[in-house]
């Protein structure tokens, strides 16, 4: 069935140092999702990407939906404590009974 | 404007047992979706519902079951509860069409429940 891979599982980072996950999909999406989820959390809307060649951009998180629909990445610049947590990307494919498909997350860890 | 609420937060159960969770959209919002996250598996799909019908079904087995009424608040109902089945289960409403038509998803806090 339709899969969103999403890559790394883990990254540790330095306070500062930026960090990136990426969402592949097997198939076209129609648009991604991006949510993040803090420790002990529940999972909060980031953004929306529609369009092929998307980037938009909240202050040091750059989004980018790729130019075949069918992968996505989240870029944080000089991350902060704050960052800390899951992000998950969630894709919608037409083709799925419109049913979104979620990636498995990648967790950023800031290192003492 | 309440966002999602679900109930209870915890709950223990043993094996064997059955157990009902509720979830209370955002006032408007007529899909409901929900989710079991365990550590390190992600958010699994369970089902969807919009408008009391049953949309869309994830993969798992029938012991997991759901049902949402006219005000589109929605129960998930577990019976003969295993060991495997603790876990956060988290509800998310939608406007309109629901996730599938690209509505945002505001979840709840979720209900974490032991099974012993």
């Amino acid at each position: 069935g339709q899969q969103v891979m999403q890559i790394p599982q883990y990254q540790h980072v330095q306070e500062g140092e930026d960090f990136t996950t990426y969402c592949n999909s097997s198939t076209t999406l129609s648009n991604i999702q991006w949510y993040k989820q803090r420790p002990g959390g529940h999972p909060v809307f980031l953004i929306q990407l529609v369009k092929s060649g998307e980037v938009k951009k909240q202050k040091r998180l750059t989004f980018q939906f790729g130019e075949a629909k069918k992968n996505s990445s989240l870029h944080i610049t000089a991350t902060q404590t704050t960052d800390v947590g899951t992000y998950f990307c969630a894709g919608l494919n037409m083709d799925s009974n419109y049913q979104l498909i979620w990636g498995a997350g990648t967790k950023l860890i800031i290192k003492p | 404007k309440a966002g999602v609420t679900q109930t209870p937060r915890y709950l223990i159960k043993t094996r064997g047992q059955q157990v009902t969770l509720s979830c209370s959209p955002i006032s408007g919002h007529r899909s409901v979706s929900w989710y079991q996250q365990t550590p390190g598996q992600g958010l699994q799909f369970l089902f969807e519902y919009f408008s009391e019908t049953q949309r869309n079904k994830g993969n798992f087995p029938g012991r997991f079951s759901g049902r949402q009424f006219s005000n589109s608040r929605s129960e998930m109902n577990v019976s003969t509860l295993e060991l495997g089945d603790s876990a956060l289960y988290l509800c998310a409403s939608s406007l309109d069409g629901g996730p599938g038509f690209g509505n945002i998803q505001y979840f709840g806090a979720g209900t974490r429940l032991s099974v012993l």
